[in-house]
């Protein structure tokens, strides 16, 4: 049964770089037919795209994150990871990593996400 | 970027009672490309119905979706205490993928 499980620091000052990992387990990131990608949730708000990559390392963004986003995958660890650059208090959010189908698939299978919060 | 905008923001219903939830899209969206999810407390986003009417693996048939073009209805016909949760639309034809700002549907 596939899982995926995010980690990372729960705590990150501002300005600074968000650094997230999502460990995949019961099923291969380099199958040729998935997308791993994030979706984010500030608390008590809705869901918002971040960005998705294929196993081959293309990775497409949110253009409204697109300047300060890198989703980059490793496939000896089975892993893909976010980054997210100079981040503010309006990036505090749950953070779920996630597999799809294609670029037009819709996500079935989550992770339970992380919380990260940007405080000083 | 393609918004969806859903109504109402809350339902409050009895068990039994049939819910109707609305995602309406700032421009078409093909049938193809549009998802609900069903979001519990504390849990993440669990997959209801894509492509606007399929039901995902293991879902009730009581849950179920249709509509077209910019209009996307899912109805819960008989409401139980365990559907007490956020509803998202999503539309992922178009990047970048967008969501609805979530219907919560409460239990009397």
């Amino acid at each position: 049964q596939l899982q995926l499980q995010e980690s990372g620091p729960g705590l990150v000052k501002p300005s600074e770089t968000l650094s997230l990992t999502c460990t995949v387990s019961g099923g291969s990131i380099s199958s040729s037919s998935y997308y791993w990608g994030w979706i984010r949730q500030p608390p008590g708000k809705g869901l918002e795209w971040i960005g998705s990559i294929y196993y081959s390392g293309s990775a497409y963004y949110n253009p409204s994150l697109k300047s300060r986003v890198t989703i980059s995958v490793d496939t000896s660890k089975n892993q893909f990871s976010l980054n997210l650059s100079s981040v503010t208090a309006a990036d505090t959010a749950i953070y779920y990593c996630a597999r799809h189908g294609s670029l037009s698939s819709p996500s079935k299978n989550w992770g339970q996400g992380t919380l990260v919060t940007v405080s000083s | 970027e393609i918004v969806l905008t859903q109504s109402p923001g809350t339902l409050s219903l009895s068990p039994g009672e049939r819910a109707t939830l609305s995602c309406r899209a700032s421009q078409s969206v093909s049938s193809t490309y549009l998802a609900w999810y069903q979001q519990k407390p504390g849990q993440a986003p669990r997959l209801l119905i894509y492509g606007a009417s399929s039901r995902a693996t293991g879902i009730p048939d009581r849950f179920s979706g249709s509509g077209s073009g910019t209009d996307f209805t899912l109805i819960i016909s008989r409401l139980e205490p365990e559907d007490l949760a956020v509803y998202y639309c999503q539309q992922y034809g178009s990047s970048p993928w967008t969501f609805g700002q979530g219907t919560k549907v409460e239990i009397k």
